[in-house]
């Protein structure tokens, strides 16, 4: 079945340093897919989702590029703020079924000053 | 900006006891979804459904039942309620054209 690997589980980082939290997934369908951010005591919310295969999309400073070469897609930022703390999670989309969503296990980012 | 609404928002409730939780969304969206959060799991899928009357089963269903009565709102039933199923809950809608899940804020339900 459709997986999502997200390697990091803690992530912790200086204020302006970049980070590059990594995404991989298994799947036999056309993949599509997210990253959603999940602060504190609130609930996940789209961060960004994939375009065409090599293709970057972009959000609030945040990056990432599909690569179905290496089932990878992987969110950067070049500069990370107090405010990018957060739970982020990567979600695969089967696509030929109707929107069900796979998530990974998630990563939390930790930004001090 | 869509709208999914969950109640309550928090829930005790012993072994073996009856529990509903509730979901309405207002944004006409066909797709509902029942997903549970647990530290080092990530986002789990529980029940979903393509509209009023249709029930998918998802990743980890055991031990709980939905039902989707309209096409706003979307029930999850916890029968016998276990201390396995202490958890967050998280309903979600989407639109199938966008393929963007719109979250609730959860509802935080302890079993002793």
């Amino acid at each position: 079945g459709d997986s999502v690997t997200q390697t990091e589980g803690l992530v912790t980082l200086t204020k302006g340093l970049p980070v590059m939290l990594n995404c991989t997934y298994q799947t036999t369908y056309s993949p599509f897919l997210f990253w959603y951010v999940q602060h504190l005591n609130e609930a996940p919310k789209l961060l960004l989702k994939s375009s065409t295969d090599n293709k970057r999309t972009e959000h609030q400073g945040f990056y990432a590029t599909l690569h179905k070469s290496s089932s990878s897609f992987h969110l950067q930022k070049s500069s990370v703020q107090l405010s990018d703390s957060a739970l982020y999670f990567c979600a695969l989309s089967d696509g030929g079924t109707g929107s069900k969503l796979s998530f990974g296990k998630g990563a939390k980012l930790t930004v001090s000053p | 900006e869509a709208a999914v609404t969950q109640s309550p928002r928090n829930k005790v409730t012993v072994t073996g006891g009856n529990v509903t939780l509730s979901c309405r969304q207002t944004n006409s969206h066909n797709y509902m979804y029942w997903y549970r959060q647990d530290t080092g799991h990530g986002l789990r899928l529980i029940h979903y459904s393509y509209g009023a009357g249709n029930l998918q089963i998802g990743d980890v269903p055991d031990g709980y039942k939905a039902t989707r009565t309209t096409q706003e709102d979307f029930f999850l039933l916890l029968e016998l309620a276990s201390p396995s199923q202490t958890s967050l809950y998280f309903c979600a809608s989407s639109d199938y054209s966008q393929n963007t899940l719109y979250f609730g804020a959860g509802t935080r339900l302890s079993v002793l």
